[in-house]
């Protein structure tokens, strides 16, 4: 079954770029059929999307952050990334990575707790 | 932006009872409705999407209905490890921007 990891670092200065991996295991990236999606949730809030993307590089971002964000994808490395640049305070979150199809999301990896700190 | 409003925010039911949650669109998102759960320190699971029709492998005690802005997540005989919070997410848009309802926490009674 496929299964999703992020990593990356854990605490981000305020300015720089917070940037993060997924990297699927289980099945491939490039067989197509499912985008793959970055989500976010703030410390005892709900969810946030971020943005997704499928295995030709096509991509599509919450507006409300389009200006700061990147999604690539890695086919070779069966990985998909996240950069978001110019961090505040208010980019402190734990960051999922998920499997999209069509609009539902799953699975999901276990996430990862981003710290925007100096 | 579609927004999700769920209700009630907490909802305190006994074990082996009946719980059912409910999540509103802003306008009308079809069926285009998911339902996730996520326990404390976990990441969120999949349970119900196109409104009503269950993941791979979730109890078919849990059941979603409604179409267009009213929707409910009905788990029929509470167990424990179904204590934990709700959230439902629309999908209707395109472009796509996905919203999520704010969560409805599930406690024991």
């Amino acid at each position: 079954q496929v299964q999703l990891q992020e990593s990356g670092p854990g605490l981000v200065k305020p300015s720089q770029t917070l940037s993060l991996t997924c990297t699927v295991s289980g099945g491939s990236i490039s067989s197509g059929g499912y985008y793959w999606s970055w989500i976010r949730q703030h410390p005892g809030k709900g969810l946030e999307w971020i943005g997704y993307i499928y295995y030709s590089g096509s991509t599509y971002y919450n507006p409300s952050l389009k200006s700061r964000v990147t999604i690539s994808v890695d086919t070779s490395k069966n990985q998909f990334s996240l950069k978001l640049s110019s961090v505040t305070a208010a980019d402190t979150a734990v960051y999922y990575c998920a499997r999209d199809l069509r609009g539902w999301l799953g699975p999901w990896g276990q996430g990862t707790l981003v710290t925007v700190s100096s | 932006e579609i927004v999700m409003t769920q209700s009630p925010a907490t909802l305190s039911v006994s074990p082996g009872e009946r719980a059912t949650l409910s999540c509103r669109a802003s306008q009308s998102v079809s069926s285009n409705l998911a339902w996730y759960q996520q326990k404390p320190g976990q990441a969120p699971r999949l349970l119900i999407y196109g409104a009503s029709t269950r993941a791979t492998g979730i109890p078919a005690r849990f059941s979603g209905s409604g179409s267009g802005t009213e929707f409910t997540l009905t788990i029929s005989s509470l167990q424990s490890e179904d204590f934990a919070v709700y959230y439902c997410q629309q999908y209707n848009n395109w472009p796509p921007l996905y919203t999520f309802g704010q969560g409805t926490k599930l406690e024991i009674k």
